[in-house]
């Protein structure tokens, strides 16, 4: 049974700094993997896919990178701003399942 | 395009009434899913639906809740007899036919307070 993890569960920093969000997942038959964002009261807002094939993806200041051998992925936020507070979701695809499986989230805040 | 519209966006229900959530999917979309977020927990998958047909239940409780995807009209997720512990957000999400759950496309989601 695929599950997902991510560290830390919660996170604050001030304006300006890079910083890392870990998830890890314990079978590593995935199709792909996804980061979304979560802001609260809303629905999700997705980031990044990365195919199984691929090694990381990126956007703007969004780097995310996948490591399928080991189940693990990072997705790294560069000159982080009060504005990228928010839960950040990863969720894998792939398996016997066609569904995605959730990890718990990191809740994000950045402070001015 | 609308996306995918979720009503109502809020919904309050007493001990032992029913609730209904609604999910009408992106144009053009025919495949849905349910997921559920229990509050400080991560999204779960609760079914899995194309039009007329459940393909996947597996993360649906056993008792009081049920789901369709009608030919016509949203798909329904259904609540009967509602508890204090089915408190949540209720997701549902689109894809497009055979894309697989990779593609999703989610609501704003249908919060949930049962008194």
């Amino acid at each position: 049974k695929q599950e997902v993890t991510q560290i830390p569960a919660a996170l604050s920093v001030p304006e300006g700094e890079n910083l890392v969000l870990n998830c890890s997942f314990t079978d590593s038959a995935i199709y792909n993997l996804q980061w979304f964002r979560q802001d609260p009261g809303k629905g999700l807002t997705s980031l990044l896919l990365i195919q199984s094939s691929q090694r990381e993806q990126t956007s703007g200041r969004l780097n995310a990178s996948l490591d399928k051998s080991s189940g693990r992925s990072t997705l790294y936020i560069a000159a982080s701003q009060p504005g990228d507070s928010a839960t950040y979701l990863c969720a894998v695809y792939g398996g016997a399942t066609n569904k995605l499986i959730f990890g718990t989230g990191t809740l994000l805040a950045v402070q001015p | 395009n609308a996306g995918v519209m979720q009503n109502p966006r809020h919904l309050v229900r007493r001990r032992g009434q029913e609730a209904r959530l609604r999910c009408s999917p992106m144009k053009g979309h025919s495949h849905v899913y349910w997921y559920r977020q229990l509050p400080e927990e991560g999204l779960k998958f609760m079914v899995y639906l194309q039009k007329e047909n459940i393909i996947d239940e597996s993360g649906m409780p056993k008792e009081r809740f049920s789901a369709e995807f009608p030919k016509e009209g949203p798909s329904i997720l259904r609540i009967q007899q509602v508890v204090r512990g089915d408190s949540a957000a209720y997701f549902c999400a689109s894809s497009p036919q055979d894309s697989g759950a990779n593609v999703l496309t989610f609501g704003a989601g249908s919060r949930l307070t049962v008194l």
